[in-house]
């Protein structure tokens, strides 16, 4: 069945750099796309950006240059990249899979929170 | 970017009654291929999103028909009706017409 998976660390000091690793089953990269979307504590959605099947990407503008974002795909993974972290990125990470009938994003991973410290 | 306005804020149901959420676009959602790209989703306490309705009145699979999406270009109702306990929580519209997709503020559904 299809699952995707957030690793990473829950806690990540202030200035620093964001890794997170969606690690995906059930579908390949090379057909769905797979995006990231953030919610702070207590507050809403927030696209982050996306991995499209055939290898490019996309980024919220929000971010600047601050994200990246890449594959691997013979290991069903996607990489989440940021760095400059501030405390206002505190916030839960998901992962989800955009379904081709739908184009929705019709699975999500479970997220992964991540506090940013000073 | 396309905001999305969501009202109310919350809403309080008594089990078996009926509920509505309004979401309004700032910007039509209609494609030029004839397609709302309105979305629904619930988040229940602790969990990730959840899709119920996709392209404004379309049930996702698995969802009960107790849920309904309508609307217009730029108006949205996602409505519950004969809601029961496990339906609590965030619901929030998004469209997918343009990048970056964005979300409502979110809408909790709670149980009188």
């Amino acid at each position: 069945q299809v699952q995707l998976k957030e690793t990473g660390p829950d806690l990540v000091q202030l200035t620093q750099t964001l890794s997170i690793t969606c690690t995906v089953s059930g579908f390949s990269l090379t057909t769905y796309n797979v995006h990231w979307v953030r919610q702070p504590p207590g507050k809403g959605l927030e696209w982050m950006g996306a991995m499209w099947n055939g290898g490019g990407t996309d980024y919220n503008s929000a971010f600047k240059s601050r994200l990246s974002i890449s594959r691997d795909t013979s290991k069903s993974q996607v990489f989440l990249k940021m760095n400059s972290l501030q405390t206002e990125d505190t916030a839960k990470y998901f992962c989800a899979r955009q379904g081709r009938a739908t184009r929705a994003f019709d699975y999500w991973g479970q997220g992964v929170m991540v506090t940013v410290s000073s | 970017d396309i905001v999305l306005t969501q009202a109310p804020l919350s809403v309080s149901v008594t089990p078996g009654e009926s509920a509505s959420i309004s979401c309004r676009s700032s910007k039509s959602l209609l494609s030029s291929k004839g397609i709302t790209s309105l979305y629904w989703y619930l988040q229940k306490p602790g969990k990730s999103p959840q899709l119920l309705i996709y392209r404004m009145s379309n049930l996702a699979s698995g969802v009960p028909d107790r849920f309904s999406g309508s609307g217009s270009e730029t108006d949205f109702t996602l409505k519950i009706s004969k809601v029961e306990t496990e339906d609590v929580g965030v619901y929030y519209c998004a469209q997918f017409l343009e990048y970056p997709p964005t979300f409502g503020s979110g809408t909790k559904l709670e149980i009188k």
